[in-house]
C-alpha cells in the first residue's frame, strides 16, 4: 500500500484556522472509520489529536476537529497558536496494520 | 500514568542484529496490541509491526518481513523486536506504541523512542 497523501507544508497566522488534508483509496481513508491524526514537535515523540476521523482524546483543545469525505480525511485547527507549530500526520487503521501520511509541516507566521 | 520506555538501540554494522525492548506501566499491559513505527533522520512515520494481546495476532510490514520479528511477555509488560540481517535503510527512530479497540484503533500512548544506527 502507497502511503497517504498529505501536503508538504500549510501556514497560517495566529488566531487564523487551517486545514490538512489526508487523501487515500477507498481501501483504506475511504473505508475506514479509524484515521487518526497525530501531532510530533521537534525531538519529540508524536501525540494522537483526533482517532476515528472526528474524536478528541481526553485534553486535546476543541480547536481541533477532524472531518471526513470520501478518501479524504482533514484537520481543520482553528484559533492558531504559536504552540501549534509541529508536523502533523493521518493514519488509517485496516486489520491490524498503520498507513501513514507523509506528513504536513505547519508554520504559524 | 501511561508509560512507554524503549531501549536497546545504537549502532550497528550492516547484516547485524539488534533486540529492541519497550518496557509498558501504567495500564494493563495484556489488553492492549503493541506496535512499533520508526522514522528515518527527517523523514516520516512507518509502521513496522504490531502484536495483539495474546500474541495470536501478527503483522509485519513488507520492508521488515522476513527480517524482524516482534514478541511481547505479559508477566514482564513488555514486548520486543529481534532485528535482524539490518540494512542501512533501516537506520531511524524507532517508538513503541499501544492501541486497542477503545481508542479507535489508534496509537494513543508512545514511548520516547530508541535510535538505531546501521552502518559501517
Amino acid at each position: 500500500q502507497s502511503a497517504l497523501t498529505q501536503p508538504a507544508s500549510v501556514s497560517g497566522s495566529p488566531g487564523q484556522s487551517i486545514t490538512i488534508s489526508c487523501t487515500g483509496a477507498s481501501s483504506d481513508v475511504g473505508n475506514s472509520i479509524y484515521v487518526s491524526w497525530y501531532q510530533q514537535h521537534p525531538g519529540k515523540a508524536p501525540k494522537l489529536m483526533i482517532y476515528e476521523v472526528s474524536n478528541r482524546p481526553s485534553g486535546i483543545s476543541n480547536r481541533f476537529s477532524g472531518s471526513k469525505s470520501g478518501n479524504t480525511a482533514s484537520l481543520t485547527i482553528s484559533g492558531l497558536q504559536a504552540e501549534d507549530e509541529a508536523d502533523y500526520y493521518c493514519s488509517s487503521y485496516t486489520s491490524i496494520s498503520w498507513l501513514f501520511g507523509g506528513g504536513t509541516k505547519l508554520t504559524v507566521l | 500514568e501511561v508509560q512507554l520506555v524503549g531501549s536497546g538501540g545504537g549502532l550497528i554494522q550492516p547484516g547485524g542484529s539488534l533486540r529492541l525492548s519497550c518496557a509498558a506501566s501504567g495500564f494493563t499491559f495484556s489488553e492492549f496490541y503493541m506496535t512499533w513505527v520508526r522514522q528515518a533522520p527527517g523523514k516520516g512515520l512507518e509502521w513496522i509491526s504490531s502484536i495483539s494481546g495474546s500474541s495470536r495476532t501478527i503483522d509485519y510490514a513488507d520492508s521488515v518481513r522476513g527480517r524482524f520479528t516482534i514478541s511481547r511477555d505479559n508477566a514482564q509488560k513488555s514486548v520486543y523486536l529481534q532485528m535482524n540481517s539490518l540494512r542501512a535503510e533501516d537506520t531511524a527512530l524507532y517508538y513503541c506504541a499501544r492501541s486497542s479497540y477503545a481508542s479507535g484503533w489508534s496509537l494513543d500512548s508512545w514511548g520516547q523512542g530508541t535510535l538505531v544506527t546501521v552502518s559501517s
